[in-house]
């Protein structure tokens, strides 16, 4: 299993740009997530899915879409790409419930700088 | 205030010494903790859950004080390996989010 997958593994935007983060998970998991990671910031959740067919906003959701296209994947993009979005994202999977989503499988990260 | 803070370290112990790190909570209501860790440049897994009367995993314990709102985790024994990025994380509210601190580094001397 390869589980969490994500791609591209690093980008370069300019400013204006616009761009789709893909993540894929392959452990049949209902519940996905994107993160952002800044330095001193730590890991902030930008939108989450609890189950096929819904999204939720988390902490830091303007600027972002994202879309649950079926179980496995769960894509994360930005319209307009903005400096301040410059970071590395982290999708995540997890069972659904109360007593299993915070034990999350993260993939490698996306580092996304914006010039 | 931020909900959960850490120290960032880098905490610098020399092989076979114990460490511990702290973490602390904003949110009395909050229900839930766990540690991840995180290795440079690669992403968060998880290392354990929190329980108020404190568990133990190996070299690793975990404890919660509710009344002091902190986390804390010890390692004994450290090991090179160990050198890496302590999450504090906890849940703090009924929904699926989790909140991350930004972590404390640990860097294990031989």
């Amino acid at each position: 299993n390869a589980g969490v997958t994500q791609t591209p593994k690093f980008q370069v935007l300019k400013t204006g740009q616009s761009m789709t983060l893909q993540c894929a998970q392959d452990m049949n998991h209902n519940s996905m997530y994107w993160y952002r990671q800044d330095p001193g910031m730590g890991l902030r959740l930008i939108y989450y899915s609890a189950s096929e067919g819904t999204t939720d906003k988390g902490e830091v959701p303007n600027g972002y879409n994202v879309s649950r296209l079926n179980k496995r994947e769960f894509s994360l993009r930005l319209e307009s790409a903005a400096p301040s979005q410059t970071s590395v994202y982290f999708c995540a999977s997890s069972e659904e419930g109360l007593a299993a989503f915070w034990e999350q499988y993260f993939g490698p990260g996306t580092r996304l700088t914006v010039t | 205030r931020k909900e959960v803070e850490q120290d960032p370290g880098p905490f610098n112990v020399p092989e076979g010494a114990t460490v511990a790190f702290n973490c602390t909570y904003s949110n009395s209501a909050s229900q839930s903790f766990f540690w991840y860790r995180q290795d440079c440049r690669k992403e968060p897994k998880l290392l354990m859950s929190v329980y108020s009367s404190g568990n133990e995993d190996g070299r690793f314990t975990a404890q919660l004080n509710r009344a002091s709102q902190y986390i804390s985790l010890l390692i004994r024994d450290s090991k090179l390996s160990d050198s890496a990025t302590y999450l504090c994380v906890g849940r703090m509210d009924s929904s699926y989010k989790l909140i991350f601190g930004s972590g404390t580094r640990l860097l294990v001397r031989p």
